[in-house]
């Protein structure tokens, strides 16, 4: 049982490269998400998905992109890496289908831009 | 708007000692609370969840209940564990119908054999 997959682990960019920074999930999730973990502030919502063909923006989602052509992917873009971009990103998916269901994580992208 | 405010850390116990880490939320609303655990390089796990007031989550010998007048949900744990070291989050559900998670930043927890 997978879960959620995230690839690559680590990645290092040079400033304004873009890169995708892949999410698979095997639960038949309806709900994704991409977070981004910075020390002292927690998790914030960059976008999400309620469901294959629909995304929206969450609380920082400029200098992103995001796309749900399956239920399964949902790839998160880098248009034009920024130092400030510097990050652990963490994709998470939720049931639509249960009320109050958890996100479910996966372990993690360490982003470097220089 | 809403948010999620827990102890800054880091806090360091020695083995078997009480733990008590403090959340607070604002939210218009009453959101399902939940406390997460991220282990070194790993994704966030749920550790347990309260989906209404009074309500009692648990789970590894932690607790936490939903407290509706002081808006607080406090993680506690009567004897910790050197493999209990990790960083703890305190997050609400969205309670508009939506899907939106708001996390606080996150109690590093250490550990001493």
């Amino acid at each position: 049982n997978a879960g959620v997959t995230q690839t690559p682990k680590f990645q290092v960019l040079k400033t304004g490269q873009s890169m995708t920074l892949q999410c698979a999930q095997d639960m038949n999730h309806e709900y994704m998400s991409w977070y981004r973990q910075d020390p002292g502030m927690g998790l914030r919502l960059i976008h999400y998905s309620v469901g294959a063909g629909i995304t929206d923006q969450g609380e920082v989602p400029n200098g992103y992109n995001v796309s749900r052509s399956t239920t399964e992917d949902f790839p998160l873009r880098l248009l034009s890496a920024a130092p400030s971009q510097t990050s652990v990103y963490f994709c998470a998916s939720s049931s639509a289908g249960q009320k109050n269901s958890p996100l479910h994580f996966g372990n993690g992208t360490r982003l470097t831009v220089t | 708007g809403d948010s999620v405010t827990q102890m800054e850390g880091p806090v360091t116990l020695s083995e078997e000692a009480c733990l008590t880490i403090n959340c607070t939320y604002t939210a218009t609303g009453y959101p399902s609370l939940f406390w997460y655990v991220q282990y070194p390089g790993e994704g966030l796990q749920l550790l347990l969840k309260a989906t209404k007031a009074d309500d009692k989550g648990s789970n590894k010998g932690f607790e936490a209940t939903y407290r509706k007048e002081t808006t607080s949900f406090h993680l506690e744990k009567g004897s910790v564990q050197v493999s209990d070291s990790a960083v703890y989050f305190c997050a609400q559900g969205d309670n508009t119908g939506g899907f939106k998670t708001i996390f606080g930043a996150g109690t590093r927890l250490f550990v001493k054999a």
